[in-house]
């Protein structure tokens, strides 16, 4: 079965600095992998997807990701953070082989400091 | 807005009741969603929908939860005999068939059992 891992349950940068939230998955074909942004008493907002292709993909509000398949990631990158970006994060998985639902991380809390 | 709208968007209810949420997708998504979040977690999967048919339910949707979608449109989540456990955050999301669409989210009905 699919899973994700997002091991920081809280990241703190400052503002204008670069920001990484950390994402590791597990599937058993290729990955279909996803990050999502949740703002208080919203829904989820899809940011961004990797399916195939160029291992660096690019997505809303100035974020991209990257694919590493050998270290099995999908770390989520902004050059330079807002506070606006303060959010929670999660990252998303679904497996080819197993295509029906989508597996979430537990989260990551952003918090961009001015 | 043309989103996925759910309804009600919070219910308070007592232990024992039977509680129901509507979630409407979006017009052309062929798939629908239900997911569960508790606070600090990720979306759980519940259970999903391609069209009228359900093809997937979790093992956490116990005997007193089922879901309806009955003629491909809407759909229906309803609780039977509501436990405290069962206090949550509510997702529905809609998808274009096939494995790679991402998800969008309603913005959640949010159950509070006394």
């Amino acid at each position: 079965a699919q899973s994700v891992a997002q091991p920081e349950d809280q990241v703190n940068v400052a503002e204008g600095n670069p920001l990484t939230v950390k994402c590791t998955y597990s599937v058993s074909g290729n990955p279909y992998l996803f990050w999502y942004v949740q703002y208080p008493n919203r829904g989820l907002q899809f940011l961004l997807k990797y399916i195939t292709g160029d291992n660096l993909v690019k997505g809303s509000y100035g974020f991209e990701a990257e694919f590493n398949k050998s270290q099995t990631s999908f770390h989520l990158k902004k050059p330079s953070a807002l506070v606006s970006d303060s959010a929670l994060y999660f990252c998303a998985v679904r497996d080819v082989y197993n295509n029906n639902d989508m597996r979430f991380g537990a989260g990551t809390r952003l918090t961009v400091k001015p | 807005d043309t989103g996925v709208s759910q309804n009600p968007r919070h219910k308070i209810t007592k232990r024992g009741q039977n509680v129901t949420f509507r979630c409407d997708p979006i017009s052309e998504h062929n798939r629908l969603y239900w997911y569960r979040q508790t606070l600090g977690q990720g979306p759980e999967f519940l259970t999903y929908f391609q069209n009228e048919a359900q093809l997937e339910k979790s093992r956490l949707l116990s005997d007193r939860f089922s879901a309806e979608r009955p003629k491909g449109s809407f759909s229906t989540l309803e609780i039977q005999r509501t436990e405290q456990g069962d206090s949550a955050m509510y997702l529905c999301a809609s998808s274009q068939q096939g494995e790679t669409g991402e998800l969008f989210f309603g913005e959640g009905s949010r159950l509070t059992v006394l």
